[in-house]
């Protein structure tokens, strides 16, 4: 059983729709992260959540919108997106030891999403 | 800019047979990390192995074996004995230490011939 989460597994959206992607993490780890897997692309970085803090924004659009509560769970909140946007939505987690992400990341089973 | 690259798409080996895949990366850092990642169609991402670059010595995990050669910035995954359980999307990754991220290859798709 994976230690990370992911709500809902599958997700189609109209591009006036508003959405949002839910993580969660029962690992104890305080690191948490959004990747992009489009097909024949390496898997994309988004965010960066330590201790619930932003620390990483790799140019990504503001339709999309993170959100971390706490450090167990991490929001994706989507609204206006377009059809480039349909992709794997992976979200990852690691440890964070004296100011320092851990090497090894955790992945969610991801969520397919379409957009239409 | 940290750079991962998989030269083969795509590989097939023959069941209890042995494949390798290939990984290359380019940095000018010492201190970083390098993994193999398993892509069923789940879709899981799973971890196979990892590697310190500090460390000569090769990683392995049972049937998995990596060939880890740092001047080179090789990381090849030998699989021994394959199963059909193996067949999947196979994804390098480089760990930057200092700057917390993971850079991922293009992936190589493995199928297994029964």
């Amino acid at each position: 059983e994976t230690g990370v989460t992911q709500t809902p597994r599958h997700l189609v959206m109209g591009m006036t729709n508003k959405k949002s992607l839910k993580c969660e993490q029962h690992l104890g780890h305080n690191a948490m992260y959004w990747y992009k897997q489009s097909a024949k692309k390496p898997l994309e970085l988004m965010f960066v959540y330590n201790f619930k803090e932003q620390t990483e924004n790799n140019s990504v659009p503001s339709r999309f919108s993170p959100e971390c509560p706490n450090s167990s769970h991490l929001f994706l909140h989507l609204h206006t997106l377009q059809p480039e946007d349909s992709a794997l939505y992976l979200c990852a987690s690691s440890q964070e030891l004296a100011g320092v992400l851990t090497d090894t990341q955790y992945f969610g089973p991801g969520t397919r999403l379409t957009v239409l | 800019a940290q750079t991962v690259t998989q030269s083969q798409p795509e590989m097939s080996v023959q069941e209890a047979e042995t494949v390798t895949l290939s990984c290359t990366y380019d940095t000018s850092e010492s201190d970083y990390y390098l993994f193999w990642y398993k892509q069923p169609p789940s879709r899981q991402m799973i971890l196979v192995i990892r590697q310190e670059a500090y460390k000569q010595q090769n990683a392995t995990e049972n049937r998995f074996s990596v060939n880890f050669q740092k001047a080179a910035k090789s990381f090849s995954l030998k699989i021994s004995d394959s199963q059909l359980g193996d067949a999947a999307m196979y994804f390098c990754a480089y760990y930057n230490t200092n700057a917390g991220k993971s850079t991922f290859g293009d992936g190589t798709t493995l199928t297994v011939k029964p």
